[in-house]
């Protein structure tokens, strides 16, 4: 079975910190695809960042990045220069090449808490 | 704007008490999808659609009815609701291709009591 672990259920850091979310998951696929979604107080599920598992170079978008290490099966996110704004619950997730369902299977989530 | 759009946001309704939630996406999308949230369980699929006509199970869909009568809706069906059914619902849908990025709807709390 295809599975994602967060392990970190909350976690708080202080505005302008750097801080790390972690993921691992368990596939035995070697083609697959992984997200960071961010879901704020308004409910909203909003993309984050993608990594292609074919790809070695890690991921970045502005100030998130990500951390990909498929050997260990771990994807973890780092938030630099954390803002009030990123507040929410995170959610590590991927994707399996299949040609009928392409379901997303998420982690359980971890609830950051930027504080002032 | 590209968007999936759900309703209603909120429902409170009773035990046995049939119900739609409806989900519409605008981006020509094939392939759309429920999943319902719950803490401690992340987000998990009801039910999902490859087309107009073709759906199939997720890994949750007792107590649930879909349909795809058209390409861009896609409605959840609860036949007769239960308690256990309380939760945050979304409708999410993505193109074809596997790596673009799957849009989800704004979401909808429903409670069955």
């Amino acid at each position: 079975a295809q599975t994602v672990t967060q392990s970190q259920p909350e976690m708080s850091v202080q505005e302008a910190e750097t801080v790390t979310l972690s993921c691992t998951y368990d596939t035995s696929e070697s083609n697959y695809y992984l997200f960071w979604y961010k879901q704020p107080p308004s409910r909203q599920m909003i993309l984050v960042i993608r990594q292609e598992a074919y790809k070695q170079q890690n991921a970045t978008e502005n100030r998130f990045s990500v951390n990909f290490q498929k050997a260990a099966k771990s994807f973890s996110l780092k938030i630099s220069d954390s803002q009030l704004g990123d507040t929410a619950m995170y959610f590590c997730a991927f994707i399996l090449p299949n040609f009928g369902n392409e379901k997303l299977t998420f982690g359980t989530g971890t609830r950051l808490t930027i504080i002032p | 704007e590209a968007q999936v759009t759900q309703n209603p946001r909120y429902l409170i309704t009773v035990t046995g008490k049939k119900l739609t939630v409806t989900c519409s996406q605008n981006m020509n999308h094939e392939y759309m999808s429920w999943y319902r949230q719950d803490p401690g369980l992340g987000l998990r699929q009801i039910y999902y659609s490859m087309n107009v006509e073709v759906t199939d199970k997720g890994d949750v869909p007792e107590g649930y009815k879909v349909s795809r009568k058209e390409k861009r809706n896609f409605p959840l069906i609860l036949e007769s609701p239960s308690p256990n059914q309380t939760s945050l619902y979304f409708c999410a849908s993505k193109g074809s291709r596997l790596n673009t990025e799957a849009f989800f709807g704004q979401g909808t709390r429903l409670t069955v009591v």
